[in-house]
């Protein structure tokens, strides 16, 4: 099956800073989605994005299908930006490993 | 609020027992998928229903079983539970395919 790899597998930021997460796949793909799975372990839908980009305040998501990977870019990030954040793919949605987010006040 | 909604929201129970989760789809949505995150498995895809009927199938064993009812909830039934068995579960719906949208899970803790 399709693999999912996602880096920097953790990432610690101090609040304000910027940072750009990834997630390669294996094979081509067309679903992609990116979730925030908070502190208290809710999984947000960030984005559904099997291509292009799109953006959401200080977040945004670019998917180059044709190079196999996706980019999750986090602006001025937050402490409440805190958390593991997943790709998954596919019509049965596998998940990557995730990155988790550490934002420092 | 993603409209999905998990019942119950813990649940501890003893080796050998079997349990029940009940997954409420959103108003709308025709696909219900669970799915197992554990410490050292990460979010594992088990189980999908599309309208009452099983669409697609991952790594669930044996031991568990799902299924979709006509008014379209779902539940994800455990049995002969085992300590590794403990980890959240997750279901999530949508219209057909994907996006998903995940309901806040079951934390399952075995005993």
């Amino acid at each position: 099956g399709i693999q999912v790899e996602q880096s920097p597998p953790d990432l610690i930021l101090q609040e304000g800073a910027n940072s750009t997460l990834r997630c390669n796949f294996s094979d081509s793909v067309n679903n992609l989605q990116w979730f925030h799975q908070n502190p208290w372990g809710q999984l947000i839908n960030l984005f559904y994005i099997p291509s292009g980009t799109k953006q959401n305040g200080r977040l945004s998501a670019t998917t180059v299908a044709t190079e196999r990977y996706s980019l999750l870019y986090i602006s001025s990030s937050q402490t409440t930006d805190s958390g593991v954040y997943f790709c998954a793919v596919q019509g049965d949605m596998r998940f990557g490993a995730g990155t988790r987010l550490t934002v420092k006040p | 609020d993603s409209g999905v909604t998990q019942t119950p929201k813990h649940l501890i129970t003893a080796t050998g027992q079997r349990v029940t989760l009940r997954c409420s789809p959103r108003s709308g949505d025709l696909s219900v998928y669970w799915y197992q995150q554990s410490l050292d498995q990460g979010l594992q895809f088990l189980i999908q229903y599309y309208n009452g009927e099983e669409r697609a199938k991952g790594n669930i064993l044996e031991r568990f079983s799902a299924q979709q009812f006509p008014d379209l909830h779902s539940e994800l039934n455990l049995s002969s539970l085992e300590l590794g068995d403990s980890a959240l579960y997750f279901c999530a719906s949508s219209l057909s395919g994907p996006p998903l949208h995940f309901g806040n899970g079951t934390r399952l803790t075995v005993t």
